[in-house]
This record gives C-alpha cells, sequence and structure tokens, in this order.
C-alpha cells in the first residue's frame, strides 16, 4: 500500500547536537516531498519541499533534507538543534498530482 | 484575506448534537484540505477539493460527516450527532497548482477549529 513512515515517534536531544529525521516512502513514482514543522501552540508551517533538481533541499530554521531514490527516504537533518526547535515534524509527499499524505509524525524534546 | 482562515476557532457542543465549521480558503487556491488531529497525534486526512473535480471523500471516518465546498471557495465541514471521539483540532488548508498541472503540496494551513464534545 502507498505510505509514509516516519520510524520514530519520539526523539530527545541536547540543544547544539545534530539532528536527523527518518522518513521513508512507498510510492512507484518519485513524488513530492514536504517538511513540515507544528511548534506548540501554534499552527503547521513548511520547513523544506523537493521537486526535482538537487537531491540536498535547504529550508527555513536552518534545516535540509535529502532525497535518496535510492531508499526511498527524504530525511530532515539539522546541525545544531537550538530549544526553540522543540516540536512536531511531518514529512508528506503528494503522489504523482494526488493529494498530500502526512506521515505520523516525529515529535522532538530538546535538553538544554 | 491573506491567509486561510477558519471559523469558530473553537466550538464546545453536547453529545448528539450537529456542528458546522468553516474554511476561507487563500483566493486563487484550487485545491482544499481538511485534516482531523486529535490531542498529541498525527494528522488525519477527511476529505480533498480540487477545482471543480469531485472531492475525495476516502477519509472521512463515517457517514456523519460531511464536506461542501463552493467552487473554489469556502468550504463547510458537517459533522451530525456528534460524539465525544469527534473531539479534536481540525484543520484546514489549502494549496495552488503547479503550471503543468497537479498540486504545489505546499499547504497553507489555518488556525484549525478546535471542537470539544460533552
Amino acid at each position: 500500500a502507498q505510505s509514509v513512515t516516519q520510524p520514530d515517534i519520539h526523539i530527545t536531544v541536547s540543544e547544539g547536537a545534530s539532528l536527523e529525521l527518518r522518513c521513508n516512502y512507498s510510492y512507484g513514482a518519485t513524488p513530492y516531498l514536504f517538511w513540515y514543522v507544528q511548534s506548540p501552540g501554534q499552527g503547521l508551517q513548511l520547513l523544506l519541499k523537493y521537486f526535482s533538481g538537487d537531491t540536498l533541499v535547504q529550508g527555513i530554521k536552518g534545516f535540509e533534507a535529502e532525497f535518496k531514490r535510492s531508499q526511498s527516504s527524504f530525511n530532515l537533518r539539522k546541525p545544531s538543534v537550538h530549544w526553540s526547535d522543540a516540536a512536531e515534524y511531518f514529512c508528506a509527499v503528494v503522489p504523482a498530482t494526488d493529494k498530500l499524505i502526512f506521515g505520523t509524525g516525529t515529535r522532538l524534546q530538546v535538553f538544554p | 484575506g491573506a491567509g486561510v482562515s477558519q471559523s469558530p476557532s473553537n466550538k464546545v457542543t453536547e453529545k448528539g448534537k450537529d456542528v458546522e465549521l468553516r474554511c476561507d480558503p487563500i483566493s486563487g487556491h484550487t485545491a482544499l484540505y481538511w485534516y482531523r488531529q486529535r490531542l498529541g497525534q498525527g494528522l488525519e486526512f477527511l476529505i480533498y477539493f480540487q477545482g471543480n473535480s469531485a472531492p475525495d471523500k476516502s477519509g472521512l471516518p463515517s457517514d456523519r460527516f460531511s464536506a461542501e465546498r463552493t467552487g473554489e471557495s469556502v468550504s463547510t465541514l458537517t459533522i451530525q450527532r456528534t460524539q465525544q471521539e469527534d473531539s479534536a483540532v481540525y484543520l484546514c488548508a489549502s494549496s495552488s497548482r503547479l503550471s503543468g498541472g497537479g498540486n504545489t503540496g505546499e499547504l497553507f494551513f489555518g488556525e484549525g477549529s478546535r471542537l470539544t464534545v460533552l
């Protein structure tokens, strides 16, 4: 079945540490790929997106993500996490021209 | 307006009552989505409108849920005979279309309507 998987439900890191949030999808063709962030008490915000071209994309707030076709993955990374990055992170895909489908989310907790 | 607008922002209702939630998308956005987010959980897809095409209703959890959209503007999500398990934040989002067709997928979300069923 077509799906988006975020294997990590909850991740805890120390402030200043590096971060990688995993996302895998199972679609026949390369979909459009996105990461959204939902901060406590705030709405959902787009961090970055991949449509085509360079497989390493840069987003807001110092985040980046790398599309790896061979692994059907689109992992989100940040070299140094800040306390304000604590939030829920959602990977999402648009397969072909269909609707947007979200993963189940990864909750990030940051310790000082 | 500049963003996606949802109303009411908060709704408390009694079990068995009907509720209507409204969404005003960004002007010009052809796609409109409704999602449900229960406390501490992810985004559950409900329904998707794209232009004048038939809506994708595959996410509606029961026949108590329905939604309408007038052209490419306002949408209303209706929940009939509400149950306590319907308590959640209902999020609306809209997106525009790529020049080559299909959605950009870059959704712009409203603040949500928090529904509490007593």
